[in-house]
């Protein structure tokens, strides 16, 4: 069964500095791989996506993620964070099943940014 | 380009009450999944709907059902409402041939008192 585990639930972090926020999936097929951002009472903006080819990808708002297969990894990353990434991000992977797909999310990672 | 939207924004239900909640897809979107996000947690996948019929669905009751109309729009509707029900109920679109990309709109805040 595919899952997806976000290994930190909240992350804070000073404005202008490096970020990683970490997740990891199981999965016995190949896998696509999504991060969304949710800002307060809002809903879900793609960030980026890996479905193949390169395993570093580059999404909206500066952030990127590597996919690593061996580790079974995909962590969001951003070289220096301002005050309006703070927000909610999810971790996801997709699953194919009987001519339909679903996204199956993480429990999501709080990134709050101080100044 | 017209992107996901939903309606109502947000919702006051008692326990026992019926709930319909609406979903227009992205322009050339024909594929329409529902999920719900409970508070803290991460979206839920309810089910999918493409040409007009359910094509998967998750482990939710049959006290949740859906419709999708010729135009693509879409309904999720819950009977015999419980206070667990109260979420953010999110609807996602994607076309047939791109649905590993899945669009989502701002959602609708449900509360059952």
């Amino acid at each position: 069964a595919q899952s997806v585990t976000q290994l930190d639930s909240q992350v804070p972090v000073f404005e202008e500095a490096p970020v990683e926020l970490r997740c990891n999936y199981s999965s016995s097929v190949s896998v696509y791989l999504f991060w969304y951002v949710q800002y307060p009472n809002q809903g879900l903006q793609l960030l980026l996506k890996y479905l193949s080819g390169s395993t570093l990808v580059k999404g909206i708002n500066g952030f990127e993620a590597e996919f690593n297969k061996s580790q079974t990894s995909f962590h969001l990353r951003k070289p220096s964070v301002h005050i309006s990434d703070t927000a909610e991000y999810f971790c996801a992977v997709i699953l194919f099943s009987g001519g339909y797909n679903k996204l199956i999310f993480g429990a999501g990672t709080r990134l709050a940014v101080h100044p | 380009e017209t992107g996901v939207t939903q309606s109502p924004t947000h919702l006051i239900k008692t326990r026992g009450q019926q709930v319909t909640l609406r979903c227009s897809s992205q322009s050339g979107h024909n594929t329409v999944s529902w999920y719900q996000q409970a508070l803290g947690q991460g979206p839920q996948f309810i089910f999918q709907y493409y040409r007009e019929e359910e094509n998967g669905r998750g482990n939710f009751p049959p006290r949740f059902s859906g419709l999708q109309f010729p135009n693509y729009s879409s309904e999720l509707n819950v009977n015999a409402l419980e206070l667990d029900d109260s979420a953010l109920y999110l609807c996602a679109s994607s076309t047939r041939q791109g649905q590993e990309t899945q669009y989502f709109g701002p959602g609708t805040r449900l509360l059952v008192l």
